[in-house]
């Protein structure tokens, strides 16, 4: 069954302080993994996709990177208007029409 | 450049009774989906749809139901609503999710109650 862990649950940083998020996967082929912000009250935002390990992708203050078992999502210098909650996702190779989903990491970050 | 637009946002239901909940999105994408989203459990596949015609169910099917009739629209049913159904329901669409490379864009969400 393919599974999606995200730690921290919560992460309470100060504004400049630059941390990681874990998204750790076990998944029978991975056709793509999926970073997604979330609002409160609001719908996931796209952010980034991978597809290989070794692959990386930036925007912005946020960098994505990709291993066979893991992904990361490194936050440089993060500003308040960071806070959000960051949601990973992975779709299979087989089963390719849906994603699995993991609970989320609660981003704060404080002036 | 609406994307994807859920009505209602807030809805109270009694128990037993039913209702749909709308989905529109207007980038002509031919995979829709709906999701919920419960704390601690992350956000699970209910049922989704390649096309006009065509849906199958996802990992939490049960007592909903939804149609295709258009690209545009995926109304999703709840037949008789239950307590357990408390949750906040997310529609989202793609282009393709078989390329691979066509994010799933995300409504902002239905908070339903069952009381």
């Amino acid at each position: 069954e393919d599974q999606v862990t995200q730690s921290p649950e919560a992460l309470r940083l100060q504004e400049g302080e630059s941390s990681s998020l874990n998204c750790s996967y076990t998944v029978s082929g991975l056709r793509g993994l999926f970073w997604y912000r979330q609002d409160p009250g609001k719908g996931p935002e796209f952010l980034f996709t991978l597809y290989s390990a070794g692959e990386e992708k930036e925007k912005e203050r946020l960098k994505a990177t990709l291993t066979k078992k893991e992904s990361f999502l490194h936050i440089t210098a993060p500003k308040p208007e960071d806070s959000a909650t960051y949601l990973c996702a992975v779709q299979a190779n087989t089963g390719f029409q849906k994603l699995v989903f993991g609970t989320g990491t609660r981003l704060l970050v404080s002036p | 450049n609406a994307g994807v637009t859920q009505t209602p946002k807030f809805q109270v239901l009694k128990t037993g009774q039913s209702m749909t909940l709308q989905c529109a999105q207007d980038m002509n994408h031919e995979y829709m989906s709906w999701y919920r989203q419960d704390p601690g459990m992350g956000l699970r596949l209910i049922h989704y749809s390649v096309g006009a015609g065509i849906t199958d169910q996802g990992e939490v099917p049960n007592g909903y139901n939804v149609s295709r009739s258009t690209t545009e629209d995926f109304p999703l049913r709840l037949l008789s609503a239950a307590p357990s159904q408390t949750s906040v329901y997310f529609c989202a669409s793609s282009y393709s999710l078989r390329a691979g490379n066509s994010p799933l864009h995300f409504g902002n969400g239905t908070r339903l109650t069952v009381t």
